[in-house]
């Protein structure tokens, strides 16, 4: 099952350009993970804000939830070209709900940075 | 930090064979594996959620006689395709959590690209 929508779906920009990249979900969530894969190869977690948090940032990463919402956000700041991949966002199951540390994803942002 | 590792990476099977997907947890031990498939430019599909020692639980509309899952240790799961079909191929992944005070990121195993042929 998919947890909800990732806008764009697709993102070109320059280096040095900041990216933003958008998640909405659909339920309750513990918690909201983003993650970054390369082609063809597996996931790398990047940063995770509770969902008590508003925001929290990690290096050039900038991550806000909104819970009322139901939306996170993404955003790269001057961006390199290897910062070119695809970005999921992730939720994970409330505690009360019978958390079995699944992982729901979003459907991904690929983003491209131009040298 | 932690270790997933998924082998073989890539595997190329004939129509009807079985073929077996590794997942080890090299540093924490993982009574829960999960199992997910991806298409080409898509997102990842949960398949299944491994459980040490019990049966998987798997997501609505994956056939469980189809992908069969083992987790025959705190440290290993297995997916077995078996018969597999053009259709089955895809690049499935794996991965684990260690549990430490509530479940915080996922490590992920490289991914097996599986081509059907």
């Amino acid at each position: 099952s998919q947890q909800g929508e990732e806008d764009p779906q697709a993102l070109s920009i320059q280096e040095g350009e900041n990216a933003t990249m958008n998640c909405s979900y659909k339920t309750s969530i513990n918690n909201l993970q983003w993650y970054r894969q390369n082609s063809g190869r597996g996931l790398v977690h990047l940063i995770l804000i509770r969902s008590n948090e508003r925001e929290k940032h990690s290096g050039r990463l900038r991550v806000t939830l909104d819970t009322s919402k139901k939306s996170s956000s993404l955003l790269i700041t001057a961006s390199r070209a290897a910062d070119t991949a695809s970005y999921f966002c992730a939720t994970d199951e409330p505690y009360f709900s019978g958390n079995t540390g699944k992982l729901i994803f979003g459907q991904g942002t690929t983003l491209q940075v131009k040298p | 930090g932690a270790v997933v590792s998924q082998h073989p990476s890539r595997v190329i099977c004939k129509s009807g064979t079985s073929v077996k997907i590794e997942c080890r947890s090299l540093d924490f031990q993982a009574t829960t594996m999960f199992w997910y498939r991806q298409f080409p430019k898509q997102s990842l599909m949960l398949m299944a959620t491994s459980n040490e020692g019990s049966k998987a639980t798997y997501e609505q509309g994956v056939e469980k006689d189809k992908f069969l899952i083992n987790h025959a240790s705190l440290t290993l799961s297995t997916l077995t395709v078996t018969s597999a079909h053009p259709e089955d191929s895809s690049f499935y992944i794996c991965s684990a959590r260690p549990l430490s005070a509530g479940y915080t990121e996922a490590f992920f195993g490289q991914g097996t690209r599986l081509t059907v042929v």
